[in-house]
């Protein structure tokens, strides 16, 4: 099965500053790869598809990159509303496997 | 507006069944194009993937559950069910459901059940 590794597990960012959160497939997933947004005691909200392609109503303050195994999800003037952890996602292949997650601390 | 509900029992015993049911509204779980899924995350941990239904009967399931699991439909109450079966502690988690698209993503998700495996 693919492995999905995420880094940092956890990352501190002031507000209005930037966040970069990267994920690694351990083996090619083209753009196969979603992004997702999860809240305490909330269901995760789907961010991203195709790697770079922005799900309905998700602000522009958020961006994802990436092909192959590297992949980044940017998100900038961060708020406190952002507050959460964010896993990937790859279906490239089965099973589908996401990525242990990323909690973005607002400092 | 698609909604989905998990419900099933909170607590189940070592080697019993575990048994949930999915609701949806806004949509059909008789439409194509779309995998009717469970997913689950044990407690602070990620995700895993458990399997989905199709096309009202076709099945796939992850490998590592396969052996205990079975997943079920019911279109005339537009639901979709789980069981899985000689559960160990380790099957302690919030499981969701989940609507998947043709892509592999899952668009819509129900707010997670706990499932607590305890005698």
């Amino acid at each position: 099965e693919i492995v999905m590794t995420q880094s940092p597990a956890t990352l501190s960012v002031s507000p209005g500053e930037t966040a970069s959160l990267s994920c690694r497939a351990s083996q090619s997933i083209k753009t196969n790869l979603a992004w997702y947004q999860q809240k305490l005691g909330q269901a995760p909200r789907l961010l991203f598809y195709g790697a770079s392609i922005r799900a309905t109503g998700i602000p522009a303050r958020f961006s994802g990159s990436g092909s192959g195994t590297e992949f980044t999800l940017t998100i900038s003037s961060l708020q406190s509303g952002d507050l959460a952890v964010y896993f990937c996602q790859q279906y490239d292949d089965w099973p589908l496997t996401f990525g242990g997650g990323t909690k973005v601390e607002i400092k | 507006q698609v909604q989905l509900q998990a419900s099933g029992p909170g607590l189940v015993k070592p080697s019993q069944t575990l048994s949930l049911t999915c609701t949806v509204s806004g949509a059909s779980v008789n439409s194509g194009g779309y995998f009717w899924s469970w997913i689950r995350q044990h407690p602070e941990k990620g995700l895993e993937w458990i399997g989905y239904i199709y096309n009202s009967g076709r099945t796939y399931y992850n490998p590592s559950l396969r052996s205990r699991l079975t997943i079920s439909g019911d279109t005339s109450k537009n639901q979709f069910s789980l069981k899985l079966t000689s559960v160990t502690a380790a099957d302690t988690a919030i499981y969701f459901c989940a609507r998947g698209r043709a892509a592999g993503d899952f668009d819509y998700w129900g707010q997670g059940t706990l499932v607590t495996v305890s005698s």
